[in-house]
């Protein structure tokens, strides 16, 4: 099976930098998802990487590195909104690649 | 807009009850999936879909089944409700291939056992 590991909590301040690490553990890889969900909200795609490398979406980057079974998910200009939960959540060979598996949630809350 | 609805945002109900939790997609999404949602769990896959009659076990389909008559509905039935089984449950929807990084989701249904 599989197995993903991000820290459950990060505190940062309004318009600072943070990085929320995921490593994991799989017989098999293909890519990895971030998904943000704010509290009492659905969850919603931020981005994925397949192969090694950083991967920008306006304050939002990804980085892999598929090497290191490592990857983060990077957010500047850190706004209050940004306080929500976010999961990585990894593609594998070994469920045939027909679904995601999410690791428990980071926590992040910027303060003001 | 990728939409997809669940049927109810709160549901209570009683231990052994048969309860059916409906999804439906207006994007013509071949995958379909249902999560269901723990604190510090994370999202666990129940059970997924890839087409039409089709169905694949997830990473927990204890105490499940999963009904797609139509592309755009796919339900889940909890046979015999149990208190274990209270849980947000989230529903799911993705184009095949790739798509399937990039999932979108309903807004939960809370379901207590009693």
């Amino acid at each position: 099976g599989q197995s993903l590991e991000q820290p459950s909590e990060v505190t940062a301040v309004e318009g600072a930098i943070v990085q929320i690490n995921c490593t994991y553990q799989t017989s098999g890889f293909y890519g990895l998802s971030w998904y943000q969900q704010h509290d009492g909200g659905a969850p919603t795609f931020l981005s994925y990487n397949a192969l090694d490398g950083l991967e920008e979406t306006g304050r939002f980057s990804s980085f892999l590195s598929r090497s290191d079974s490592y990857g983060y998910l990077l957010l500047q200009e850190l706004q209050m909104k940004d306080s929500a939960s976010y999961f990585c959540a990894v593609r594998a060979v070994n469920n045939a690649g027909n679904m995601l598996t999410f690791g428990g949630g980071t926590r992040l809350m910027v303060k003001p | 807009d990728v939409k997809v609805t669940q049927s109810s945002r709160y549901l209570v109900k009683r231990t052994g009850e048969k309860v059916f939790l409906e999804c439906v997609q207006d994007m013509d999404h071949e995958n379909m999936f249902w999560y269901r949602q723990d604190p510090g769990l994370g999202l666990r896959l129940i059970y997924f879909s890839y087409d039409v009659k089709m169905k694949e076990k997830g990473d927990i389909p204890e105490g499940y089944s999963v009904s797609r008559e139509k592309k755009e509905r796919f339900s889940l039935i909890l046979e015999s409700a149990s208190t274990n089984q209270t849980s947000m449950y989230l529903c799911a929807s993705s184009l095949p291939g790739t798509g399937i990084y990039e999932q979108y989701f309903g807004p939960g249904t809370r379901l207590t056992v009693t």
